[in-house]
């Protein structure tokens, strides 16, 4: 199985940061990555496919990066309304199974 | 408008098997490149993917949960199954199901999740 690290665990930061949430495979998983946020009680919600790909209704300032085994979400400046855990989800097109990494909580500093 | 729902038992006893219905409404699950899938978050945890169904009726599941995972699709009512067997209080989550496409390998559409509890 490929094995997802997602770091940090926890952020702390402030309103007009920039903030970069990495995640790791153990293995190549070409541009399979997608990002989620998920606010709680909330279901998820796709910002990122194919690991750069925008989804439609998603703020600009949400841009994903990176192939092979490492990736990177980077919010330009965060708002108020950013304030989530985000999850990044690979595709293992080996074993044709998906795996989600551990989250990351932004909080406020 | 995509949308998906989630029903079942809130409450299953230890060694119980779940089953679980998702209905959607806003797409087909005959159409070419569609899959509908099952996802769980334990309270305070992470996101657990489970098993998927795609229009061809190809299924995939969770290497770790495939034994005890059966997925299938009524496609005349809009449905999808989800059964979960031998329950244990571990496997206490938020159930949702959730719609992707084969081109993304992500997914775009969720339900709101239900919340399964295993408990004596």
């Amino acid at each position: 199985d490929i094995q997802m690290t997602q770091s940090p665990s926890t952020l702390s930061a402030s309103v007009g940061d920039r903030v970069t949430i990495t995640c790791r495979a153990s293995q190549s998983i070409s541009s399979w990555l997608a990002w989620y946020q998920q606010k709680p009680g909330k279901a998820p919600k796709l910002l990122i496919y194919k690991a750069s790909s925008l989804e439609s209704g998603v703020p600009s300032r949400f841009s994903g990066s990176g192939s092979g085994t490492e990736f990177t979400l980077t919010i330009s400046s965060l708002q108020p309304d950013d304030f989530a855990t985000y999850y990044c989800q690979q595709y293992n097109s080996y074993s044709a199974s998906w795996t989600f990494g551990q989250g990351t909580k932004v909080e406020i500093k | 408008q995509i949308t998906l729902k989630e029903s079942g038992p809130t409450l299953v006893k230890p060694t119980q098997t779940l089953t679980l219905t998702c209905t959607f409404s806003g797409f087909s699950l005959s159409t070419s490149g569609v899959g509908v899938g099952w996802i769980r978050q334990p309270p305070g945890k992470a996101l657990e993917w489970l098993a998927l169904i795609y229009w061809n009726d190809d299924k995939r599941y969770s290497p770790s949960l495939k034994s005890r995972l059966t997925i299938t699709k009524d496609t005349s009512k809009n449905q999808v199954v989800l059964t979960m067997t031998n329950m244990d209080p571990v496997d206490t989550a938020t159930y949702y199901c959730a719609h992707q496409q084969l081109w993304l390998q992500s997914i775009d559409y969720w339900g709101q999740g239900t919340l399964v509890t295993v408990s004596s």
